[in-house]
């Protein structure tokens, strides 16, 4: 099955420290998304991002919060420094082109201490 | 308004006909999806419908949409227990720029 991969599935951190999820798009995919869910809620964008270049981050955080897509290797969502607020779940989908429907990877459920 | 909209929840009974409904904000948006998630897993994507369409059908699903009224509805026939899950509305404009729902609870009850 070569689905979007995200891993890992959970990830306990405490406050202070840092968070990198990783997420390995679907075979023949080259655009990436991060989406961030909190408890009962819908999806919210994050970043979208294309092999080594950031398209859209207007939903990031200005602070703590950095992505890339490398040329070889999975996307890094990574967070600088987690507070509390940060425990959520964290998807990353993928298109195959831009104006193709985006698939989702089972999420990175990330929980702070 | 500024959030596509949907009720929190839905209970039929399994042989029932469900459907949720979805008010989105932007009559530009190209794209209009429907997705499922069940608990613990991420979001699968059950089926789409371009704007230029009235009505896409598949299988037991079938979508709605109502450009005018910007309102989007899945319908799921003969429910059974396996689709209680959290489906979610979202649009899309450039793709790279999809808005959702806070998704709708299906309680398929027995």
């Amino acid at each position: 099955n070569a689905g979007v991969m995200q891993n890992p599935r959970h990830l306990v951190r405490r406050r202070g420290q840092e968070a990198r999820l990783r997420c390995s798009p679907m075979k023949g995919h080259s655009h990436v998304y991060w989406y961030r869910q909190l408890p009962e809620e819908g999806l919210k964008f994050m970043v979208y991002l294309q092999k080594e270049n950031i398209i859209d981050e207007s939903g990031m955080p200005k602070e703590r919060f950095s992505a890339e897509f490398p040329k070889e290797g999975p996307s890094i969502l990574r967070i600088q420094q987690v507070v509390r607020g940060d425990s959520a779940a964290y998807f990353c989908a993928s298109s195959q082109t831009e104006n193709q429907p985006q698939h989702f990877g089972d999420g990175t459920r990330l929980s702070i201490l | 308004g500024e959030d596509v909209e949907q009720s929190l929840f839905l209970s039929v009974r399994e042989g029932d006909s469900s459907v949720i409904n979805c008010t989105y904000t932007d009559s530009s948006s190209t794209y209009l999806y429907w997705y499922k998630q069940e608990p613990g897993a991420g979001l699968q994507l059950l089926t789409y419908i371009f704007s230029n369409m009235d009505m896409k059908q598949d299988q037991r699903l079938t979508v709605l949409l109502n450009k005018k009224d910007k309102h989007l509805s899945l319908r799921i026939a003969d429910t059974q227990t396996g689709d209680s899950a959290i489906y979610f509305c979202a649009e899309s404009i450039n793709n790279n720029d999809m808005r959702f729902g806070a998704g709708t609870r299906l309680t398929v009850k027995p």
